[in-house]
């Protein structure tokens, strides 16, 4: 089946360092993939996606991109910011329709230090 | 724009007690999902709607019901409530496009003691 694995945390950051939490997959067929992310006391809201082989989706500064060859999707910013302190999830879809679900990784807790 | 709303926040529950989490949407979205969340181990799908008077199983129901009356309101029934059940509880809908995002509930903290 399918599933998702991402790097473990937690992560410690200063403000303004570079960021990447990894992410690899594991699905049948050709799923997108996303990365949502989760502020202290919210549900989760979806940062970024890509939907093929070799797409890149970027948002606020986070970028990731779809690699099919290597079957991951890492998550990077250039230079992160204290309000970036959050839960990170990757995950991906399964067939569209009716079957569509979505399999998410464990999360990846960021915090940012000013 | 209130979105996908999720009532209580918070519940303490005895074992062996019954209680209905309360999910609803404003956005005329067909598809609806319950999501629990254990810390160190992401989202597993409890149930799933793809429209009202339809619900399926998704990886973790046992132990758990759920209706879908209406295209707004997904609640989700413990009968029996279990320590095993202590999650965060979190609702989400979506259109039902391909490949569009999922709108999450700021989700339901339930300990069973």
């Amino acid at each position: 089946g399918n599933s998702v694995t991402q790097m473990e945390g937690p992560v410690t950051l200063s403000e303004e360092a570079f960021l990447t939490i990894n992410c690899t997959y594991t699905a049948t067929g050709y799923p997108s993939l996303f990365w949502y992310v989760q502020y202290p006391g919210e549900g989760l809201q979806l940062l970024l996606k890509a939907t093929k082989a070799d797409d890149k989706g970027s948002n606020k500064g986070f970028e990731a991109t779809y690699r099919k060859e290597t079957t991951s999707f890492h998550l990077e910013k250039g230079s992160v910011q204290v309000s970036d302190s959050a839960v990170y999830f990757c995950a991906l879809s399964s067939s569209g329709g009716s079957n569509y679900k979505l399999t998410f990784g464990k999360g990846t807790l960021l915090t940012v230090n000013p | 724009n209130a979105g996908v709303t999720q009532t209580p926040k918070f519940r303490i529950l005895k074992i062996g007690q019954s209680m209905t989490l309360q999910c609803a949407q404003d956005m005329n979205h067909n598809y609806m999902y319950w999501y629990r969340q254990d810390p160190g181990m992401g989202l597993k799908l409890i149930y799933y709607s793809v429209g009202a008077g339809i619900t399926d199983k998704g990886e973790v129901p046992n132990g758990y019901n759920v209706s879908r009356s209406t295209t707004e309101d997904f609640p989700l029934r413990l009968e029996l409530a279990a320590p095993s059940q202590t999650s965060v509880y979190f609702c989400a809908s979506r259109p039902g496009t391909v490949n569009e995002k999922l709108f999450f509930g700021s989700g339901t903290q339930l300990s069973v003691l």
